[in-house]
C-alpha cells in the first residue's frame, strides 16, 4: 500500500490530453513539493517534473505538473505513442512514512 | 556524462547477505545526498535509504531498518548498501539515485541491480 495514491491506469489516443492524479496528506504533498517520474518498459525511472511544475532540461513542454493542497497532477498534452509508460509521483514526507514516499504508479496506455 | 552504475545483486537464500555498490561519475559525488530505491517485481517504487553528502545523516525505511546499512566513500565516488537477514520481500531491482536540490527530487538513476531472495 503506497503512501501516495495514484490511479492504476490511464489511457488516451494520440494527440489527446491525459491527466494523472496523485493524492497525499499534509505531511507530504501538503507541505513539500512533488516530483514525477516516467518509467519506460524495462528501463529505470527518469525525472520528469520537480518542484511541482518544473521540467528538467530535455523534457518536452507537453508534460506539465501542478499541485493544490494535498494533491498533485501530471498533465500530458499531444499524447504520443512513446509516452506509453508508468508514471510515479513522489514527495518528501515529514512524518513517520519517509522521508521519501512514492505513489503506486499509473500505467499510461496510448491506444 | 552523469552516470550511476550499480552492481552486486544476485540470488541469495533467506537470512543471507549481499552488498550492493554504486559507482558515480560525471558529477561531484561528495556534494550530494544519495539514496537507494527499490522496485519489487510488478510493483511500484519504494524508498529504502538515504545518506547525506558527508555521511552524517542517514535514514532507513521501516521495512529495512536494523537489517540494511547504507554507506559511502567520497574518495572513490561510491555508494554502498549492506543487506543482512534478507527476506523474500526484499526481492527487487535496487536503484541508486542522486538527490536534486535537497527535497526537490531524484534527478539521476542507475540502471538497477536485481536482488532475488529465494530458497
Amino acid at each position: 500500500q503506497s503512501v501516495l495514491t495514484q490511479p492504476p491506469s490511464a489511457s488516451g489516443t494520440p494527440g489527446q490530453s491525459v491527466t494523472i492524479s496523485c493524492s497525499g496528506s499534509t505531511s507530504n504533498i501538503g507541505s513539500n513539493t512533488v516530483s514525477w517520474y516516467q518509467q519506460l518498459p524495462g528501463t529505470a525511472p527518469k525525472l520528469l517534473i520537480y518542484a511541482n511544475h518544473q521540467r528538467p532540461s530535455g523534457v518536452p513542454d507537453r508534460f506539465s505538473g501542478s499541485k493544490s493542497g494535498t494533491s498533485a497532477s501530471l498533465a500530458i498534452s499531444g499524447l504520443q505513442s512513446e509516452d506509453e509508460a508508468e508514471y510515479f509521483c513522489a514527495a518528501w514526507d515529514d512524518g513517520l512514512n519517509g522521508p521519501w514516499v512514492f505513489g503506486g504508479g499509473t500505467k499510461l496506455t496510448v491506444l | 556524462e552523469v552516470q550511476l552504475v550499480e552492481s552486486g545483486g544476485g540470488l541469495v537464500k533467506p537470512g543471507g547477505s549481499l552488498r550492493l555498490s554504486c559507482a558515480a561519475s560525471g558529477f561531484t559525488f561528495k556534494s550530494y545526498t544519495m539514496n537507494w530505491v527499490r522496485q519489487a517485481p510488478g510493483k511500484g517504487l519504494e524508498w529504502v535509504s538515504s545518506i547525506s553528502s558527508t555521511g552524517s545523516y542517514i535514514n532507513y525505511a521501516a521495512s529495512v531498518k536494523g537489517r540494511f546499512t547504507i554507506s559511502r566513500d567520497n574518495a572513490k565516488d561510491s555508494l554502498f548498501l549492506e543487506m543482512n537477514s534478507l527476506i523474500f520481500d526484499d526481492t527487487a531491482v535496487y536503484y541508486c539515485t542522486k538527490l536534486f536540490g535537497s527535497r526537490l527530487g531524484m534527478d539521476v538513476w542507475g540502471q538497477g541491480t536485481t536482488v532475488s531472495v529465494s530458497s
